[in-house]
């Protein structure tokens, strides 16, 4: 079983339509999540980061964590065309020497149509 | 340059052959951070700096795989004896803070072994 999961889509929504990404993880003791962006052939690039229950909204991203569920979410109001990317879904490995070492999920390709 | 820099950002190398990876991270920043992605997966995580101090290793897929911070800032990673399975885009990220709270990534160097 894969630390980190994520559906890999694609996911098409229609352009200004709300975009749910989900994720969920198997490490009971992570305390960060995070979202990055990955634009095909680009790197990774952070757009929210999470660390307790509930929502955290910034502009049109919203992210959600149930710890109890080991579940993590993002939501994208009024997606844009741009909005076209994977979203990759990163936990903090508890057991990792440093404890700063990420587990990225695959991935969920998102496809905003116009 | 304001952004993570890593060179070369193609490499192509025959089987057996040592290659080098340069990370040039942003100034100032105190942790860096190397990933392996193949294609269609998430970045795995390789090792950690906190600045000149090598404090995780633990993803380093064996020993053929080394890196150095000398001096705290430029970073190099080694593979010796490159297997086709090392084959992948190696990605560089740095942070401001010793936490993994916010990576700038750099575009990564794509090593194709043949």
């Amino acid at each position: 079983q894969k630390e980190v999961e994520q559906n890999s889509g694609p996911l098409s929504v229609p352009e200004g339509a709300i975009a749910s990404l989900n994720c969920t993880y198997s490490d009971r003791g992570s305390q960060s999540f995070f979202w990055y962006r990955q634009y095909s052939g680009k790197s990774p690039e952070l757009i929210m980061s999470i660390y307790s229950n509930g929502d955290k909204e910034d502009g049109r991203f919203t992210a959600q964590l149930n710890k109890a569920s080991q579940y993590v979410s993002l939501l994208i109001r009024d997606s844009q065309p741009s909005d076209s990317a994977t979203y990759l879904c990163a936990v903090t490995a508890s057991n990792s020497n440093s404890g700063y070492a990420l587990n990225f999920g695959k991935g969920t390709s998102l496809l905003v149509t116009p | 340059g304001a952004g993570v820099s890593q060179s070369p950002r193609y490499k192509v190398a025959k089987r057996g052959q040592d290659v080098a990876l340069r990370c040039d991270p942003i100034s100032g920043h105190v942790s860096l951070f190397w990933y392996q992605q193949a294609l269609g997966q998430g970045p795995e995580f390789l090792t950690y700096f906190q600045n000149e101090a090598q404090l995780d290793k633990s993803g380093l897929p064996s020993d053929r795989f080394f890196a150095e911070r000398p001096e705290g800032s430029v970073s190099t990673l080694k593979i010796q004896r490159t297997q086709q399975e090392d084959s992948a885009v190696y990605l560089c990220a740095s942070s401001p803070t010793a936490t993994n709270e916010k990576l700038f990534f750099g575009s990564g160097t794509q090593l194709s072994v043949l």
